[in-house]
């Protein structure tokens, strides 16, 4: 069965200093990974996903089959980064989305 | 055009009294998915539902909760005899269903069980 997991429940970090949000997953097939991104009373949004090999607002994240992981990167937080960041693996044709038990990032001054 | 909505926003009700929560997706979205969130336990799956094929139900955490979607469009959560454990926001989703396409969240549905 398909599983994500994300360790840590809170990441505190200084402005101005890197961030890493850990992802790994479990499945057996190709995968889909995603990171999707909560701000204080703002919904549930995509931040960015691996096909796209994109950058959003500075984050970045590599998928690593051998290591079965998509963790979520930034050289420099922002005050405004702060938020609930969810990993997410679709699997399958439908891409069904599992999440994970999502990170919380703060960042302080 | 409009997002996901859900309604209601918020309801509060009674240890053993049934409740509905309803979501209206965005039109041409075919695939459509229920989530619980909950304070430590992340985003929780509970049904999903594509385009006429049966839905997936294997979420569903007890047989008090069940979900129809009629029309191919509007979705009803329904759980039976709430408990206190059933509170939690409770999301709705849709996408196009294509393969690595993303999802639009709705608000959610804050439900407290006293």
């Amino acid at each position: 069965a398909q599983r994500v997991t994300q360790p840590e429940k809170l990441l505190s970090v200084f402005k101005g200093a890197p961030v890493e949000l850990k992802c790994n997953y479990s499945y057996s097939g190709s995968p889909e990974l995603f990171w999707y991104v909560q701000y204080s009373r703002q919904r549930l949004q995509l931040l960015l996903r691996h096909i796209s090999r994109e950058s959003i607002k500075g984050f970045t994240a590599d998928l690593n089959k051998g290591e079965t992981s998509f963790h979520l990167k930034k050289p420099f937080a922002q005050e405004e980064d702060s938020a609930m960041y969810y990993c997410a693996l679709g699997t399958g044709t439908a891409s069904k989305l599992t999440f994970g038990t999502g990170t919380r990032l703060q960042v302080t001054l | 055009g409009a997002g996901v909505s859900q309604s209601p926003s918020n309801k509060v009700t009674e240890k053993g009294k049934d409740v509905e929560l309803r979501c209206d997706p965005i039109s041409g979205h075919t695939a459509l998915y229920w989530y619980r969130q909950s304070l430590g336990q992340g985003l929780e799956f509970l049904i999903y539902f594509q385009g006429n094929s049966a839905p997936d139900k294997s979420g569903l955490p007890s047989d008090r909760f069940s979900a129809e979607r009629t029309g191919g469009s509007v979705s009803t959560l329904t759980i039976q005899r709430t408990q206190q454990e059933d509170s939690a926001v409770y999301l709705c989703a849709s996408s196009s269903q294509i393969r690595g396409e993303k999802l639009f969240f709705g608000s959610g549905t804050q439900l407290s069980v006293l």
